[in-house]
């Protein structure tokens, strides 16, 4: 059964910091691309950031240069690290592994329950 | 950026009806088209790709068409369990975008 366990939200004030992990388990975490989706209190779904099996990673442009996606493999487990947080960045943080293998990311099958960001002083 | 843009924002209707949800990208994405649906306080569940195919383990009243720039998501036989809010989202190219979603209601 696939699992996907987000954890590392919280309060923060605006301009801070904080890194959100998700562990994966129940498929061959190392093959799949992983990304990230939030979603605004009362809002519709964004997508934040992917990463590929190999490591290549694309971001949305409201977090570009701000969030940093990356993957252990060792650990099943992929992450994002967030800086200069906004109030905007407030939301649910959703981590979600692809349909297939070698792919960019493109689509989300299994999801995590999410984890909320607050950003507020 | 894709533009991708759902009809309507909301919809009632009864158990047994079907429905319609439509969505227009901005620009042609061939068939690169997903739906999700996603129930009050849940994470979203994947239920087509490719703007036609079902995912596993999702219902055959669930059925997807489209190809380019028009997509739709149509419910046959609704559930009391298919009230929920509905999204598009292309994967043809990122940034990856989603429709504003679709309020499915009983009526």
């Amino acid at each position: 059964e696939v699992q996907l366990l987000e954890s590392g939200g919280g309060l923060v004030q605006p301009g801070g910091s904080l890194r959100l992990s998700c562990a994966a388990s129940g498929f061959t975490f190392s093959n799949y691309a992983m990304s990230w989706v939030r979603q605004a209190p009362g809002k519709g779904l964004e997508w934040v950031s992917s990463i590929s099996s190999g490591g290549s990673t694309y971001y949305a442009d409201s977090v570009k240069g701000r969030f940093t996606i990356s993957r252990d493999n060792s650990k099943n487990t992929v992450y994002v690290q967030m800086s200069s947080l906004r109030a905007e960045d407030t939301a649910v943080y959703y981590c979600a592994n692809s349909r297939i293998t070698g792919t960019t990311g493109e689509d989300f099958d299994y999801w995590g329950q999410g984890t909320l960001v607050t950003v507020s002083s | 950026d894709i533009q991708m843009t759902q009809s309507p924002s909301s919809l009632s209707a009864s158990v047994g009806d079907r429905v319609i949800i439509t969505c227009r990208a901005s620009q042609s994405i061939s068939s690169h088209l997903n739906w999700y649906q996603q129930k009050p306080g849940k994470a979203p569940k994947f239920l087509i790709y490719a703007a036609s195919s079902l995912q596993r383990g999702v219902p055959s009243r669930f059925s997807g068409s489209g190809s380019g720039t028009d997509f739709t998501l149509s419910i046959s036989g609704l559930q009391p369990e298919d009230f929920a809010t509905y999204y598009c989202q292309q994967s043809y190219s990122t940034p990856y975008t989603f429709g504003q979603g679709t309020k499915l209601e009983i009526k």
